[in-house]
């Protein structure tokens, strides 16, 4: 496989489930992103992931939960979540610190509460 | 403070016509800027991009855009819309230096029509 591959593409969760999205990509990078993409919304980013660390986290809920066990693997653990995190869950990778920037999406998991 | 502005969140074309769709920026310093499409139901695909050097730049499915530092303008062409062109458009600023390193403009959502 290649690019960035997100699991599931679409979800539909109680109030009090606990689930969790993944994310894997195969381009050799050091950089792995969430982000929340609303209706009507500009993109959100939520967290970055430099070498495996935690380099930013964008005020987020800490209903949602991040984990980067490696560079090449991105979970985004969920409970309790609330109506208004229906939105479309996008990961990124990037080749890091010093490249160009360039951001490669996953094609998104589609969230919805209940 | 850094910032994306796109002009229009929808844009409607005729099939054949010139597209036009219009980004500027807010930089201190000179940023690396971004063209990104989503497809409905699919993640972020790089258009195009502006690091350095050539101002006009060439990108994927005939797109094109031009760097212009003082109108701070980068604002993406294509001189005939297909149908399969129809999807959002993102602008997008990225700077290595900062806390937010990628700055997402809201979207402009482009029709075109037979």
């Amino acid at each position: 496989e290649t690019g960035v591959t997100q699991t599931p593409r679409h979800l539909v969760m109680g109030m009090t489930n606990k689930k969790s999205l993944k994310c894997e990509q195969h381009l050799g990078h050091n950089a792995m992103y969430w982000y929340k993409q609303s209706a009507k919304k500009p993109l959100e980013l939520m967290f970055v992931y430099n070498f495996k660390e935690q380099t930013e986290n964008n005020s987020v809920p800490s209903r949602f939960s991040p984990e980067c066990p490696n560079s090449s693997h991105l979970f985004l653990h969920l409970h309790t979540l609330q109506p208004e995190d229906s939105a479309l869950y996008l990961c990124a990778s990037s080749t890091g610190t010093g490249g160009t920037g360039e951001l490669f999406f996953g094609e998104g998991s589609r969230l919805t509460v209940l | 403070a850094q910032s994306v502005t796109q002009l229009g969140s929808h844009v409607s074309v005729s099939e054949g016509a010139l597209v036009l769709l219009r980004c500027n920026y807010s930089s201190s310093v000179p940023p690396y800027l971004f063209w990104y499409v989503q497809y409905p139901n699919q993640g972020l695909q790089l258009l195009l991009k502006y690091t350095t050097g050539a101002t006009l730049v060439k990108g994927i499915n005939g797109f094109e855009a031009e760097f212009k530092k003082s109108e701070t303008s980068f604002h993406l062409t294509k001189p005939s819309a297909h149908m399969s062109d129809a999807a959002e458009y993102f602008c997008a600023l990225f700077r290595e230096s900062g806390t937010y390193k990628y700055i997402f403009g809201t979207g402009t959502r482009l029709k075109v029509l037979a």
